[in-house]
């Protein structure tokens, strides 16, 4: 069964970089997934495809301090220099019917 | 510029019906495959539905299965969800969202299911 798992949250300070993952379940390695952005009382906002090489491509107007990598069933998203703006939820999702949304992982900039 | 704008949200009594609508502009609508997701108040993205760019291909999720319709009018540059015998639980905020790896969102329309 195809499951997204995301940590709930996570924190990092202001002008630092953080890390946030989303895996795979067993089986799915090799699927491509999309990483979104949703600001406080916001509606969604796509930021990227990433597949499982890493290689990746963003939306309009996202900036270069988003990046994401791969390995094996995890797929990254990096977010540097961090801004206020950048406190959000961050949800990955993949292909497929049923629960093809992560958790989604809360990311307060302190 | 890709835009794609809700509309029909309201708010309506449980067994009730309401219908969405998705107005989509600045992309060759008939080559895309659209996608509806819901949102619940202070909760996470659900997919909902999925209809493929001709419209011969659907999915549902099994939360909506037999209860909700999508479908499509490429002519109209248009998506739809028709729901039916609405539940408590089917409130939420609605987004159309194109592809299957959504790659643009619409703002979103509220439907709350209540008596």
């Amino acid at each position: 069964q195809l499951v997204l798992t995301q940590s709930p949250s996570a924190s990092a300070s202001l002008g630092a970089s953080v890390k946030l993952t989303c895996t795979l379940s067993s089986g799915h390695s090799s699927y491509a997934i999309a990483w979104h952005q949703q600001q406080p009382e916001k509606g969604p906002r796509y930021l990227m495809k990433l597949n499982s090489d890493g290689s990746h491509s963003k939306g309009d107007g996202i900036p270069d301090r988003f990046s994401g990598s791969s390995s094996g069933a995890e797929r990254y998203l990096t977010i540097s220099s961090l801004q206020s703006e950048d406190e959000a939820d961050y949800y990955c999702q993949t292909w497929g019917t049923g629960r093809v949304f992560g958790g989604g992982t809360k990311l307060t900039v302190l | 510029e890709v835009q794609l704008v809700e509309s029909g949200g309201g708010l309506v009594q449980p067994g009730g019906s309401l219908r969405l609508s998705c107005a989509a502009s600045g992309f060759t609508f008939s080559s895309y495959e659209m996608n509806w997701v819901r949102q619940a108040p202070g909760k996470g993205l659900e997919w909902v539905s999925y209809i493929s760019s001709s419209g011969s291909t659907i999915y549902y999720a099994d939360s909506v299965k037999g209860r909700f319709t999508i479908s499509r009018d490429n002519a109209k540059n248009s998506l739809y969800l028709q729901m039916n015998s609405l539940r408590a639980e089917d409130t939420a905020v609605y987004y159309c969202a194109r592809q299957w790896l959504v790659d643009y969102w619409g703002q979103g329309t509220l439907v709350t299911v209540s008596s």
